[in-house]
């Protein structure tokens, strides 16, 4: 098993271009989430999904679009990338009986 | 709502120094808790978790215990090595498709 795995490892942006951060699992895990972590601030949660065609926001999902079409992929989209954008971002996935996250290796992304 | 409050950091120790670092919640059910570790360049990975009050977890040599009556999970280490650096989460989860709560992280660095 891979695990969770996410690409790109590293991205830099300028202000107003557009991208997707790809994040796949292959634990048949229904549960999906995409963190960001900021200095200081944690993770905080931008969306998550309870299973294929099923999506809600988290505490932080101005600017940030997803979609579910598989059980494996929940790739995160930046419609017009933002230098408020520049952290980290993580994607985690879990099976409702299983309270356990397993994260991804992170995207470090930077917008200029 | 749910919330994690644990220690600022950073917490610089010596090798072989009794490690704590201090965790209170708040929830409106009874959680399960989990503390999370990320080593540099990491995502985060589990730990250890405790799922009912009293529970002890443990793992590497850490541990910490579900106190309902003061609603914390701290988490300790008898003598902590340089390979213990990394930045801890303290968390809690209420279960099934229920949001993961997390903590702001404390950095830990241990110095020979």
């Amino acid at each position: 098993n891979a695990g969770v795995t996410q690409t790109p490892k590293f991205q830099v942006l300028k202000t107003g271009q557009s991208m997707t951060l790809q994040c796949a699992q292959d634990m048949n895990h229904e549960y999906m989430s995409w963190y960001r972590q900021d200095p200081g601030m944690g993770l905080r949660l931008i969306h998550y999904s309870v299973g294929a065609g099923i999506t809600d926001q988290g505490e932080v999902p101005n600017g940030y679009n997803v979609s579910r079409s598989t059980t494996e992929d929940f790739p995160l989209r930046l419609l017009s990338a933002a230098p408020s954008q520049t952290s980290v971002y993580f994607c985690a996935s879990r099976s409702p009986g299983d309270e356990t996250q397993y994260f991804g290796p992170g995207t470090r992304l930077l917008v200029l | 709502g749910n919330s994690v409050t644990q220690m600022e950091g950073p917490v610089t120790l010596s090798e072989e120094a009794f490690l704590t670092i201090n965790c209170t919640y708040t929830a409106t059910g009874y959680p399960s808790l989990f503390w999370y570790v990320q080593y540099p360049g990491e995502g985060l990975q589990l730990l250890l978790k405790a799922t009912k009050a009293d529970d002890k977890g443990s793992n590497k040599g850490f541990e910490a215990t579900y106190r309902k009556e003061t609603t914390s999970f701290h988490l300790e280490k008898g003598s902590v090595q340089v390979s213990d650096s990394a930045v801890y989460f303290c968390a809690l989860s209420e279960g099934g498709y229920q949001k993961v709560t997390f903590g702001t992280g404390t950095k830990l660095q241990v110095i020979p």
